[in-house]
């Protein structure tokens, strides 16, 4: 079955690095675009980025850009979310998404990962 | 960036009633309008895309409509399993993807 499993969250002081990870599996995860969502404790959900299924073309929420990257390796059916300079309004669970259809990105998830909390704390 | 926003905040309804969510954009996207459900402590699910058209594995109770910048989500017999937040999501115009607020469907 269709499965995503995240890792790498953790605790953090402000201006620290993590790097996410999404193992994908149960689909052919070379030809779907995926994202990154996100969830502050007891809020909703903000999507932060989106990657082609080719790994081409990404996208950034205003609030993330120019300090996360996302970033995929298809031959490992792994996604990655590079977070830099990380903020106190970073905290959040991070739940990878995968595209419903093929080769399209930006549109609506059939599949998410059950999360990684990211919690930046002095 | 298009703003989405979610009424009502919170509904009560009581097991076996109709609960009728609504979920309104700021400009039209069309029918481009997705309906997501979240259990406590789980990841979100896919119930409704194109605003109308169930998620494979969807119960027929859950139903969606709207178009432009107005859309609904109706669960006609609310089952214990459905008290849960609801999240409409808009991708027509983007970046950004964007959600609503969400209404959280507890029970009366």
């Amino acid at each position: 079955q269709v499965q995503l499993v995240e890792s790498g969250g953790g605790v953090v002081q402000p201006g620290s690095s993590l790097r996410l990870s999404c193992a994908a599996s149960g689909f052919s995860f070379s030809t779907y675009g995926m994202q990154w969502v996100r969830q502050a404790p007891g809020k909703g959900l903000e999507w932060v980025a989106v990657i082609s299924f080719d790994g081409n073309t990404q996208f950034y929420a205003d609030s993330v850009k120019g300090r996360f990257t996302i970033s995929r390796d298809n031959s490992k059916s792994t996604l990655f979310l590079q977070a830099n300079s990380l903020r106190a309004e970073d905290t959040a669970v991070y739940y990878c998404a995968k595209e419903t259809i093929e080769k399209i990105s930006g549109w609506f998830y059939d599949c998410w990962g059950q999360g990684t909390l990211v919690t930046v704390s002095s | 960036e298009i703003v989405m926003t979610q009424s009502p905040a919170t509904l009560s309804v009581s097991p076996g009633e109709r609960a009728t969510l609504s979920c309104r954009a700021s400009q039209s996207v069309s029918t481009k309008l997705a309906w997501y459900q979240q259990k406590p402590g789980q990841a979100p699910r896919l119930l409704i895309y194109g605003a109308s058209t169930r998620a494979t594995g969807i119960p027929a109770r859950f139903s969606g409509s709207g178009s432009g910048t107005e859309f609904t989500l109706s669960i006609s017999s609310l089952q214990s399993e459905d008290f849960a937040v609801y999240y409409c999501q808009q991708y027509n115009n983007w970046p950004p993807v964007t959600f609503g607020p969400g209404t959280k469907v507890e029970i009366k």
